[in-house]
């Protein structure tokens, strides 16, 4: 079955410090993958899409990267500031006839300390 | 510019009682349309698209049912809610490409429901 992970443990950086976090994905092919940032009680807000011809794709302090032969995504956000504090979540378009809908992980929690 | 609305923000029912969350969206016509759940500590789960008016598929077998009586209308209901129903329902549009999402997902603020 396919299969979207994300590291479920919350990750705890200092101020400054770059934030890596991980998408990795089984028995998907997708054209492209999508990072979306989630407030506590909001909706996720797009953040990044990277398509699988791109190895990687920057938004100012943003970085995206995508290994379709590892089948891995790495989410970078340099210089971290406590207002990045939230869920991040990743997700993978999947493709049917005549459609195509977003299937997401459970998302990582990024918790940024002054 | 385009702006999805969902109503309402939060909501407690009593299980067995109906339901109706509905979802607009403006600026745009012909958008795919979605509806996720996220239960507390799972990800998002979608339940719901339509790719336009009167086209509903459905992704998980459950107690509930939607419908898109217009291009930018999307209503999500239930005839008897359960316990499990209990959950953040969120409505989401993205621009479609002969049914396709071209881009990146819109997402609503969401609708707190509880059921008691």
């Amino acid at each position: 079955s396919q299969k979207i992970e994300q590291n479920s443990e919350a990750l705890n950086i200092q101020e400054g410090k770059t934030a890596t976090l991980t998408c990795n994905y089984t028995n998907y092919s997708p054209a492209y993958l999508q990072w979306y940032r989630q407030d506590p009680g909001r909706g996720p807000v797009f953040l990044l899409l990277i398509r699988e011809n791109e190895k990687e794709k920057r938004k100012e302090r943003l970085k995206v990267t995508f290994d379709t032969t590892l089948k891995q995504s790495l989410f970078h956000i340099t210089a971290s500031q406590p207002a990045d504090s939230a869920t991040y979540l990743c997700a993978l378009v999947k493709v049917g006839s005549g459609y195509s809908t977003l299937t997401f992980g459970k998302g990582t929690m990024l918790l940024v300390s002054p | 510019s385009q702006t999805i609305h969902q109503w309402p923000a939060t909501l407690v029912q009593p299980v067995g009682s109906p339901l109706s969350l509905e979802c607009t969206v403006e600026g745009t016509s012909n958008p795919n349309l979605y509806w996720y759940r996220q239960a507390a500590g799972r990800g998002l789960q979608l339940l719901f698209y339509s790719v336009g008016i009167g086209q509903i598929s459905s992704e998980v077998p459950q107690n509930l049912s939607a419908s898109r009586p217009q291009d930018r209308q999307f209503i999500l209901s239930s005839k008897k809610l359960l316990l499990s129903d209990s959950g953040f329902y969120l409505c989401a549009w993205s621009v479609s490409y002969w049914g396709y999402m071209n881009t990146e997902a819109f997402f609503g603020q969401g609708t707190r429901l509880t059921v008691v």
